[in-house]
């Protein structure tokens, strides 16, 4: 099975900061890995789909970038409604799907 | 407008039984994959199973065997049969649609808590 980690696991910054979170697959997992945003008490919300394409309607400063085994998820210009803890998710040729553990992001 | 209602959570003992549901309105269940993911107090976000093109469906490890994904086109709704449950089984259980046939979960639902403890 395919393990994916992120980090770090919980970081703050100051508005305006750009901030970046990485997660790695144990073995080559090509494009196949998303983004969501978890705001706290709501459902997940996805922001990017195959490592770097930007879902409709979220805003440019949320961009992600990798393939294979290293990804990079960032946001360009921390904003005090992107506090919220951020998960990658990988799927398999089986469409089965796995979920870091998340990155939890507030305000310094 | 696409929504998704769960229902069915609840307290149930170890050893139980339940049923969840998960009302989709906007789109037709059979079109997409769906997913089950959950998500324990505190904790992050685990994938529990999928159902998509031609019934096809697969689990995670911790629910396989105790866990039954399906889908009733004519009610347009989706459900997970849960037995056997244990303590670690408590978590708030999201429906989640895919984007067609694809795991980008672009809608949720508000989610259904389970409770298992005696």
């Amino acid at each position: 099975d395919i393990q994916m980690t992120q980090s770090p696991s919980s970081l703050s910054a100051s508005v305006g900061d750009r901030v970046t979170i990485t997660c790695q697959a144990s073995q080559d997992i090509s494009n196949y890995l998303n983004w969501y945003q978890q705001k706290p008490g709501k459902a997940p919300k996805l922001l990017i789909y195959d490592a770097s394409n930007l879902e409709t309607g979220v805003p440019s400063r949320f961009s992600g970038s990798g393939s294979g085994t290293d990804f990079t998820f960032t946001i360009s210009s921390l904003q005090p409604e992107d506090i919220a803890t951020y998960y990658c998710q990988h799927y398999d040729n089986l469409l089965r799907v796995t979920f870091g553990p998340g990155t939890k992001v507030d305000i310094k | 407008e696409v929504q998704l209602v769960e229902s069915g959570g609840g307290l149930i003992q170890p050893g139980g039984s339940l049923r969840l549901s998960c009302a989709a309105s906007g789109f037709t269940v059979s079109s997409n994959y769906m997913s089950w993911v959950r998500q324990a107090p505190g904790k992050g976000l685990e994938w529990v199973s999928v159902i998509y093109s031609g019934d096809r469906t697969y689990y995670a490890d911790s629910v396989k065997g105790r866990f039954t994904i399906s889908r009733d086109n004519s009610k347009n709704t989706l459900f997970l049969q849960m037995n056997s449950l244990r303590a670690e089984d408590t978590a708030l259980y999201y429906c989640a649609r895919g984007r067609i046939h694809l795991p980008y979960f672009d809608y949720w639902g508000q989610g259904t808590l389970v409770t298992v403890s005696s």
